[in-house]
C-alpha cells in the first residue's frame, strides 16, 4: 500500500524548534518530488516547501523562508522538515505530500499537529 | 489573503451541477496548465480530484471535471451527491518564488 506517515509534531514554545519526519512506503520514494503542506485550525491549505528527488532544487513559502529547512534521505525513504524560530502562526496540521504532476499532490499523510504556544 | 481566489461557499441540491471558480494571475493559473483541485472532508487529509487543469486521477468519479479560461480555473461537479459535501481547494504552479499557491477553499453544501 502506498503510504506516507508523519511524526514529530507536538507542543513547543515560541522561538523553539521541532523536526517533523515523513516515512514513505509502497512506492519508489527516491524518484518522487515531495512537499510539506500545512493547515492552521479552521483555515485553508498552505503550501510550505518542495524538494526534488535529488534534493535540488528546494523551494519555500515566504512565510517560512529562513526558518524552516526541508530535507530527505532516499536510503531511509524519509522526508524531513526542520522548523526553527517557531511562531504562534506556525500552529497547524502539517502534511507531507507526494507530487503526481507539477503542483499536484496525489498521496498525503494523515498529518501531524504542531502547536506553538507558551 | 490567499494567492488564488475562490468563493467561500457554494450549494446545490442532489442531482444538480455546481461550479467552483479559482481566479489567479498570468503568473500562475493563466500562465500554466498545472491547476489541481482537492476535496477535503472534516478531519481528513485532502484528496486529489483534478490535476493539470482537467485530468482525473484513477478512481475519481467522472462527475468531477475541470477547465480553465484565462486566469480562472473551474471545477464542475455534476449529479451532486450527499457525499460531495466537503471543502474544495484549488492549487496552481506559480512562476513566483513560492512555487505552489492554494486557493482559500470553498465549502460545498449539498442541500
Amino acid at each position: 500500500e502506498v503510504q506516507l506517515v508523519e511524526s514529530g509534531g507536538g507542543l513547543v514554545q515560541p522561538g523553539g524548534s521541532l523536526r517533523l519526519s515523513c516515512a514513505a512506503s509502497g512506492f519508489t520514494f527516491s524518484t518522487y518530488t515531495m512537499n510539506w503542506v500545512r493547515q492552521a485550525p479552521g483555515k485553508g491549505l498552505e503550501w510550505v516547501s518542495y524538494i526534488s528527488s535529488s534534493s535540488s532544487p528546494i523551494y519555500y513559502a515566504d512565510s517560512v523562508k529562513g526558518r524552516f529547512t526541508i530535507s530527505r534521505d532516499n536510503a531511509k525513504n524519509s522526508l524531513y522538515l526542520q522548523m526553527n524560530s517557531l511562531r504562534a502562526e506556525d500552529t497547524a496540521v502539517y502534511y507531507c505530500a507526494r507530487d503526481f504532476s507539477l503542483a499536484a499532490f496525489d498521496i498525503w499523510g494523515q498529518g501531524t499537529m504542531v502547536t506553538v504556544s507558551s | 489573503q490567499s494567492a488564488l481566489t475562490q468563493p467561500a461557499s457554494v450549494s446545490g441540491s442532489p442531482g444538480q451541477s455546481i461550479t467552483i471558480s479559482c481566479t489567479g494571475t498570468s503568473s500562475d493559473v493563466g500562465g500554466y496548465n498545472f491547476v489541481s483541485w482537492y476535496q477535503q472532508h472534516p478531519g481528513k487529509a485532502p484528496k486529489l480530484m483534478i490535476y493539470d487543469v482537467s485530468n482525473r486521477p484513477s478512481g475519481v468519479s467522472n462527475r468531477f471535471s475541470g477547465s480553465k479560461s484565462g486566469n480562472t480555473a473551474s471545477l464542475t461537479i455534476s449529479g451532486l451527491q450527499a457525499e460531495d459535501e466537503a471543502d474544495y481547494y484549488c492549487s496552481s504552479y506559480t512562476s513566483s518564488s513560492t512555487h505552489v499557491v492554494f486557493g482559500g477553499g470553498t465549502k460545498l453544501t449539498v442541500l
